[in-house]
């Protein structure tokens, strides 16, 4: 079956330090991957994706690679800022969406 | 503006109340999608319409009932709830649903306490 675990929060960051949000998943076929955002009080929005094996997905300073042979797609940023304070799913999608549980991230000044 | 509106933004209501949410999309969108969020679980996904039609229902128990009346809208009605049904009521659309490339368009949500 289809699944996806992400790291557990919360990670705490300080401004301009690097992030890594861990995210494997378990997929039958070839899925496409996907990293949501949520800020405070908002529905999810579409970070970035990755459609097959080696793309690399990229927005807003944030990237991650679809890997087939560790089955990842881990998102990273070189140096957060405040304002990426959120919570980040990591997502397949098969038949339907699979998403994981969230990380919370607060990055502080 | 997230393409996605969904009203209200939050409600509180009794166990014996009835009362809908509301989704809203102008992207011109054929599938669209309820979905629950609870703290520390993964998204549940309730209902899936596709061109109006109901293509999946996840096991949902009755006291939540769906309605599309056009690809533009679709309804979440909500009578008898319990406590546990508290949670982020999510609706998202999607181009359509066999298109596994697309991700979804989320609105806001409706934060829903039963009391």
């Amino acid at each position: 079956g289809n699944s996806v675990t992400q790291m557990e929060g919360p990670v705490t960051l300080s401004e301009e330090a690097f992030l890594t949000i861990n995210c494997t998943y378990t997929a039958t076929g070839y899925p496409s991957l996907f990293w949501y955002v949520q800020y405070p009080g908002e529905g999810l929005q579409l970070l970035l994706k990755a459609t097959k094996a080696d793309d690399k997905g990229s927005n807003k300073g944030f990237e991650a690679t679809y890997r087939k042979e560790t089955t990842s797609f881990h998102l990273e940023k070189g140096s957060v800022q405040v304002s990426d304070s959120a919570v980040y799913f990591c997502a397949l999608r098969g038949n339907q969406f699979y998403f994981g549980t969230g990380t919370s991230l607060t990055v502080i000044p | 503006e997230t393409g996605v509106t969904q009203t209200p933004r939050h409600l509180v209501m009794g166990m014996t109340n009835k009362k809908s949410l509301k989704c809203e999309q102008h992207l011109g969108h054929n599938a669209m999608y309820w979905y629950k969020q609870s703290a520390k679980k993964p998204l549940e996904l309730m209902f899936v319409y596709s061109l109006e039609e109901r293509v999946e229902n996840n096991s949902v128990p009755s006291r939540f009932s769906p309605e599309c009346p056009n690809s533009s809208h679709l309804f979440l009605h909500l009578h008898t709830l319990q406590p546990e049904d508290s949670a982020l009521y999510l609706c998202a659309s999607s181009q359509d649903q066999i298109e596994l490339n697309y991700g979804y368009t989320f609105g806001s949500g409706t934060r829903l306490t039963v009391v």
